[in-house]
This record gives C-alpha cells, structure tokens and sequence, in this order.
C-alpha cells in the first residue's frame, strides 16, 4: 500500500503568517495518464472532512487563493499564506492514484 | 445543492454485520464519471478510506478490511449502502460517505455517523 507521510505533526502558526505541510508518498503518485490524483482535506473541530485542492494544485470551489499546492511525483506540498482562524483543525493529503487509496496521518494546525 | 447524510444502528455486538446507508441529493449515481466513497475515522484518530462505487457499478475495496465489505446503491432511490460483516470493538468509528465527481474524490461529504461495536 502506498504510505503518505505528512510532516510535521502539528504546527501553531501566528495569524498572518504562512504555513506549509508536507506530504511524501512512498511511491510515485502520477497515472498512467499523466494525472495526479493528490488531494488536500481539512477537518475543522466538530466538522467533517472537506476538500481543499485536487490533482495536486487544484482548488476547489470556494476555497480561498491562500491555499496552494504544488509538488510532483512522491513530495507535495500545501502551504496557507496569510493564516486565518478559520483555517485551524487537522490537514489530510489523499492518494486516489494507486489501489487501496490511502490518507496521510495528519497535520494539526493550531494558531498561537 | 449536493448532501449527503449517513444513517445507521448505532451501537450493535461484535460478530453482527453493519449496514449503513447514504442517502443523497444534489447529483445522480447514473451519470458518468460520479461515485460513492465511504470512509470511517476512530474518535481521535485519522481517516481510512473503506470503499467505492462508481455510476457504472464499478467496485473498489479496502483489503485490509478482508472481504467484509458490500458497497451497493440504489440508483433510483439515490442511496448507496455499505455492509461491514462480522464486526468487532475495532469497527468502533464515525463513518462518512462521500461523493466523488470525475477527477475529484470526495468533494462533499455527509455529517458522519457514529457506530460503535460493543458487548
């Protein structure tokens, strides 16, 4: 199975500032077709998981251009510029590429 | 307007089999390229994907559940349904489904359901 390692744990970010997590992939997590299925999620306190970026760097609607993902192959990165409260709670990537899909462990955000 | 809502028993004994149903709005299982996921997420721990159905009937699991999984739907009634055979304290979760469109999975997300497998 294909392991996503997230780092760091967690993070306390002072507001305004910026935030980056990492996600490693033990393997390659390109297709056949030459598309990346890497996903960010967040899930707030209380709250269901919701999806932040798509096919490594896509956002989804709504969500604010503070988000941005970038990476190729097995490292990806999401980083939140200008952090907000409402952006605390637990980050997940996602690989949808290989079969059985799997979640990276987490990164807790919290703000200072 | 996608939703997405969860239903199930609760609390039931282990070696009992889970049923859950998703029950949804806003989209069609019909159409190509949509799907179902569902996912479960221990209180305080993370997520683990548990399976997919696609608008074709196309089926994906999680082996690491061994075959105790059934993932179904019901087109017209626009529900899909998860069965977890032979359950154990383990199976003890909040589970979610969630739709997948195309190339993005899980773009909305019911509220969770909380199970929980005990004697």
């Amino acid at each position: 199975d294909v392991v996503l390692t997230q780092t760091p744990v967690s993070l306390s970010v002072t507001l305004g500032d910026q935030a980056s997590i990492s996600c490693r992939s033990s393997q390659s997590l390109e297709y056949s077709d030459g598309y990346t299925y890497l996903e960010w999620y967040l899930q707030k306190p209380g709250q269901s998981p919701q999806l932040l970026i798509y096919g490594v760097s896509n956002r989804f609607s709504g969500v604010p251009d503070r988000f941005i993902g970038s990476g190729s192959g097995t490292d990806f990165t999401l980083k939140i510029s200008r952090v907000e409260p409402e952006d605390l709670g637990v980050y997940y990537c996602f690989q949808a590429t290989h079969d059985p899909f799997t979640f990276g462990s987490g990164t807790k955000l919290e703000i200072k | 307007q996608v939703t997405l809502k969860e239903s199930g028993p609760g609390i039931l004994q282990p070696s009992q089999t889970l049923s859950l149903t998703c029950t949804f709005s806003g989209f069609s299982l019909s159409t190509y390229g949509m799907g179902v996921g569902w996912i479960r997420q221990p209180s305080g721990k993370g997520l683990e994907w548990l399976a997919n159905i696609w608008w074709d009937d196309d089926k994906y699991y999680n082996p690491s559940l061994k075959n105790r999984l059934t993932i179904s739907k019901d087109t017209s009634n626009n529900q899909a349904f998860l069965k977890i055979t032979n359950v154990d304290t383990a199976d003890t979760a909040t589970y979610y489904c969630a739709r997948i469109e195309g190339r993005h999975y899980f773009d909305y997300w019911g509220q969770g359901v909380m199970v929980t497998v005990s004697s």
